[in-house]
Order: structure tokens, then sequence, then C-alpha cells
């Protein structure tokens, strides 16, 4: 069964203090690996799409990253505004039951 | 343009009573799945609708139903409610059930059984 467990389940950084968040992932058959921020009393915002081994994408401070196991989203010199939950999600397999299965997420707090 | 709508935002219901949760997706988006979040397990899938069809559905009792409409639009039905089906229910909608299509999120409906 396709899995999704996110690392750590919580971050309080320093503004500026730049660390990585992990999204380990069991699939078959990997179709798309998706980054979401979530903020509280909101629905999730869409982030990035990674869809093969060693694609890397950027959106300001935020860049995420792929390997055959895990993703990582690296953030650079954060700031206050940057505290939300993020989310990983993973859809596989290439038959009708492809639905999007997603990790119970990283709160991250950054301290001004 | 519009985004994902959901209606209400906020509901209390009554044990044993059923509830209607209402997603109007962004126009021209005709994939519309439902997930429940709950503090303890995260986001859960319900269900996905595509072209008025049920594409795959997660492990949810058959209390937990849906449907989608001819413009989209869809809805989902929880009957006999249970305490523990209090959550944030969340419609998402993208063009299709594809990967290089991201889902985008409504705000919500927050359900609470008393």
């Amino acid at each position: 069964e396709d899995q999704v467990t996110q690392s750590p389940e919580a971050l309080r950084l320093q503004e500026g203090e730049s660390s990585s968040l992990n999204c380990s992932y069991t699939v078959s058959g990997l179709r798309g690996l998706f980054w979401y921020r979530q903020d509280p009393g909101k629905g999730p915002e869409f982030l990035f799409t990674l869809y093969s081994a060693g694609e890397e994408k950027e959106k300001e401070r935020l860049k995420a990253t792929l390997t055959k196991k895990e993703s990582f989203l690296h953030i650079t010199a954060p700031k206050p505004e940057d505290s939300a939950t993020y989310l990983c999600a993973v859809q596989g397999a290439m038959n009708r039951d492809d639905k999007i299965i997603f990790g119970k997420g990283t709160r991250l707090h950054i301290l001004p | 343009k519009a985004g994902v709508t959901q209606t209400p935002r906020y509901l209390i219901k009554t044990r044993g009573q059923q509830v209607t949760l209402s997603c109007s997706p962004i126009s021209g988006h005709r994939s519309v799945s439902w997930y429940q979040q709950t503090p303890g397990q995260g986001l859960q899938f319900l269900f996905e609708y595509f072209s008025e069809t049920q594409r795959n559905k997660g492990n949810f009792p058959g209390r937990f139903s849906g449907r989608q409409f001819s413009n989209s639009r869809s809805e989902m039905n929880v009957s006999t409610l249970e305490l523990g089906d209090s959550a944030l229910y969340l419609c998402a909608s993208r063009t299709e059930p594809r990967p290089n299509y991201g889902y985008t999120f409504g705000s919500g409906t927050r359900l609470t059984v008393v």
C-alpha cells in the first residue's frame, strides 16, 4: 500500500536559519510527488510537482528535490511568513486506483 | 478566476443525523476529490469524481458517499453521523486526474458532531 511519512512533525527555526523537511514515500510506480503549504483555517495551497528522481524545483525561498525514496523541501533564509504546515503527497500506480496520498505534514514555525 | 468554493464553512450536527456538503470547482476543472482532515490522521482520501463518474474511493465506510453533476459541481453525504466524523472536509479540483495537474483546494467545511 502506498505510504508517505514526513519528518520532523514540527520544526521551530529562527528567522534566517535554513533547514530541510523530509518526505519518505513508498509507492508502486510514482507518477508524481507534490508539495503543498497549509495555513491555519485554510485549504492546502499547491507548491510543486516532481516527477522523477533528480528533479528539482524552486520558488522564492523554497526548493524541492526528489530521489527514488524521498523528497526534501529546503527552506533558505526563512521569514516568519513561511510559518505553515507543509504537506507532501504522492500519486502512484498506472491504473484506475491512482488516488493522491498525503503525509501528515510538518508544522514549521519561524521565529522573528 | 474564482477558486474552489465549499459550502457551508461550518456545520454542527447531532449524532445519527445526516449531512450534505457542497463543492463548486474552478471553472474548467472536471476532476473533484474529497478529503477528510483530522489532527491525528492528517488528510485522508475519500473519493474522486471525473466527468460524473467515481474514479476511486478511499477506505471509508459506506455511510460516506458522493456524486458529481454535469456542471462538475460535487456533493458528499455522510449518513448516520458519528462523533468521530468531526473533521475538516476538503474539496480539491483539477483539470484532469493526471499528475501534471495539481490540486486547487477549497477552504473546507468544518463539521462538528455532538
